[in-house]
């Protein structure tokens, strides 16, 4: 079946590195929607894309869709301790699949 | 907040109880889903509801009943569930646009982290 594959799976860094992290799919869809978890809490959607090549900020959090519709990167720049999370992608165009998502630890 | 709310937040049931999850969502949207989100697992979609009608069913086993009495409200009827039953329960909504059948943003509930003993 469809899936998504999101690199890395873990990560450590340092206050104030930049983060990177993204998402292939076998397939092409419509969307890309990136989210973050904290523990015992719902996903939260951070940023939302909907045409190839576009690239969209929301804070210190920028993201783009792949123009050839089958992944997309997420960039976390000057990271502070409150980035501590997992951060997931899902994709769809009538439904969403989800990454497997990408859990980010930030030491002070 | 996030507009959706789930509860209880927590349950804890043996494998003969019957209990039900509840989920509210406040942005006037007109599709609500049942994802199940289970340790190192990517979420599973369980069940779609769009306009009070059910969609998608994703080969979820008949212990599990779901119940969309209008579009705000989605319930997850439980009964004689498995100790691999235990889970977060996620709930979430969208606005779906059903001429060009396209799924709008997904906002999710905070989930019912579910025990089965």
């Amino acid at each position: 079946g469809q899936q998504l594959n999101q690199s890395p799976q873990s990560m450590f860094i340092q206050e104030g590195e930049d983060v990177s992290m993204n998402c292939t799919s076998s397939s092409i869809f419509n969307t890309w929607l990136w989210y973050k978890q904290d523990p015992g809490e719902g996903p939260v959607l951070l940023i939302a894309l909907y045409k190839a090549g576009e690239l969209t900020s929301n804070g210190r959090l920028t993201a783009q869709f792949g123009i050839t519709r089958k992944d997309s990167f997420l960039n976390i720049s000057a990271s502070i301790p409150s980035d501590v999370g997992i951060y997931f992608c899902a994709s769809g165009t009538y439904k969403y699949i989800f990454g497997t998502g990408t859990r980010l630890k930030v030491l002070a | 907040e996030t507009g959706v709310t789930q509860t209880p937040r927590h349950l804890v049931m043996g494998m003969t109880n019957k209990k039900s999850l509840k989920c509210e969502q406040h942005l006037g949207h007109n599709a609500m889903y049942w994802y199940k989100q289970s340790a190192k697992k990517p979420l599973e979609l369980m069940f779609v509801y769009s306009l009070e009608e059910r969609v998608e069913n994703n080969s979820v086993p008949s212990r599990f009943s779901p119940e969309c009495p209008n579009s705000s409200h989605l319930f997850l009827h439980l009964h004689t569930l498995q100790p691999e039953d235990s889970a977060l329960y996620l709930c979430a909504s969208s606005q779906e646009d059903r001429g060009y059948s396209n799924t709008g943003e997904l906002f999710f509930g905070e989930g019912s982290r579910l025990t089965v003993l």
